[in-house]
């Protein structure tokens, strides 16, 4: 069965940068385009960017060019983000979640790991 | 950015009410639409694909319609865990975008 398992929560202070992980098994990983979405508290859902797996391309959305990179280990089957010049307002649960359709971009998300808290505070 | 505006914001229901939730796109989406269900400390579940299509193992209660700019998630009789927050989002242009969320609460 598909499973996204994801790293756990983690502190940082303004400024500094995060790495999220993401361990994707039960399906072919480089078949799939992976998101990654986040959630302020008590907030809504957002778009941040996709990976290709297979070949490491990825686009993001405007507001996070520069200070997001997405990245992929093949050999693990992991993805991570990572996100630079943290603020408080970045302050979110991160999600990676899975394209439904297999080599394409379809841009509906199928299956999602459990989330990531990251908090940032000084 | 295509804006998404979902109504109502919240709604209160019974088990075994009809429920209707309104997506509207600040312009054409065509149908890349999607809707999913969210409870509380979970990821978000997807429900309908493609405007009107049924992700596979979501019970047939749920149903979703709409083209364009205008959309709609039904649930034909609410049951006991069904009462969750609903989110729509459109894929046709970046950035992909969701709408603010509907949370459907026990009357």
């Amino acid at each position: 069965q598909v499973q996204l398992v994801q790293s756990g929560a983690e502190v940082k202070k303004p400024g500094a940068s995060v790495k999220v992980s993401c361990k994707a098994s039960g399906y072919t990983f480089t078949g799939y385009y992976m998101h990654w979405v986040r959630q302020a508290p008590g907030q809504g859902l957002e778009w941040m960017g996709w990976i290709n797996p297979d070949d490491g391309d990825t686009k993001f959305a405007q507001k996070y060019q520069g200070r997001v990179t997405l990245t992929r280990d093949t050999s693990i089957s992991t993805l991570y983000m990572e996100l630079s010049r943290l603020r408080s307002d970045d302050t979110a649960v991160y999600y990676c979640a899975r394209d439904k359709a297999e080599q394409l971009i379809v841009g509906a998300f199928d299956f999602w790991g459990q989330g990531t808290l990251l908090t940032v505070s000084s | 950015d295509i804006q998404m505006t979902q109504s109502p914001s919240t709604l209160s229901a019974s088990v075994g009410d009809r429920v209707t939730i309104s997506c509207r796109a600040s312009q054409s989406i065509s149908i890349w639409l999607a809707w999913y269900q969210q409870k509380p400390g979970k990821a978000p579940k997807l429900l309908i694909y493609k405007a009107s299509s049924l992700e596979s193992g979501v019970p047939s209660r749920f149903s979703g319609s709409g083209s364009g700019t205008d959309f709609t998630l039904t649930i034909s009789s609410l049951q006991p865990g069904d009462f969750a927050t609903y989110y729509c989002q459109q894929y046709d242009a970046y950035p992909w975008t969701f709408g603010q969320g509907t949370k459907v609460e026990i009357k």
